[in-house]
């Protein structure tokens, strides 16, 4: 059974903060994905990575960084936490093929107070 | 600008209704049109990766169908039961890796 976890279900951090999101995946997959999604938007890519210490920036990188050591763990950093990056995170991960399905983590709620 | 469409945004449905609703995406380049089903407090998961214009496919009381040539797919669940409250998203290949996600039709079943 496929499987993608994530570090955390709730977080609450406040303001300047750093934050570490961790994902991993048990798949074998070679692509990682790092979404947020807010409410009336639909899911908003932030990083990707094709392969371990390969990344592409998404549609909303700013505010973020992302480091893929090893091929089943990739990570999300806020460097110094903002309000705005209040949010639900949703880690995913799929084959390498274009078009694959993406297997998802329960996803991340994070406050930023 | 590649842009997925889904309406209606939220959906409130009779237990035992059957129901329906669409995704629209760019009829050009047609690659793939996936289907995702998120319950609250779970991880979203695929329900149909479509590629054939025509296409139609079933998993127990939902289907969904797709026209490549107008840009658009169904999603039908047949007698809703409070199990199928979920959001459902569709999402459409980039280029790449990436897929472009619509913003989900969150369907809510009353008892």
């Amino acid at each position: 059974d496929v499987k993608v976890t994530q570090s955390s279900r709730y977080l609450v951090k406040r303001t300047g903060e750093k934050v570490f999101l961790e994902c991993v995946q048990d798949m074998d997959h070679e692509n990682m994905f790092w979404y947020r999604q807010d409410p009336g938007l639909g899911l908003r890519l932030i990083y990707f990575s094709y392969d371990v210490k390969m990344k592409e920036k998404g549609d909303i990188p700013e505010g973020y960084s992302v480091s893929r050591e090893k091929k089943e763990r990739f990570s999300l950093i806020l460097e110094s936490a903002s309000t705005n990056q209040t949010s639900m995170y949703l880690c995913a991960s799929s084959l390498v093929d274009r078009g694959k399905t993406q297997y998802f983590g329960p996803g991340t709620r994070l406050l930023v107070l | 600008i590649l842009n997925v469409e889904q309406s209606p945004q939220s959906l409130h449905v009779q237990e035992g209704d059957s129901t329906n609703f669409t995704c629209s995406f760019p009829s050009s380049n047609f690659y793939a049109l996936h289907w995702y089903r998120w319950e609250t407090a779970k991880s979203p998961e695929a329900l149909f990766v479509m590629t054939l214009n025509g296409d139609e496919k079933k998993k127990g009381r939902i289907s969904a169908t797709l026209n490549t040539k107008e840009g658009y797919s169904y999603l039908y669940i047949k007698g809703s039961q409070p199990e199928d409250s979920a959001t459902y998203l569709c999402a459409f290949p980039r280029s790449n890796y990436q897929l472009i996600w619509g913003a989900g039709t969150k369907l809510i079943i009353k008892p």
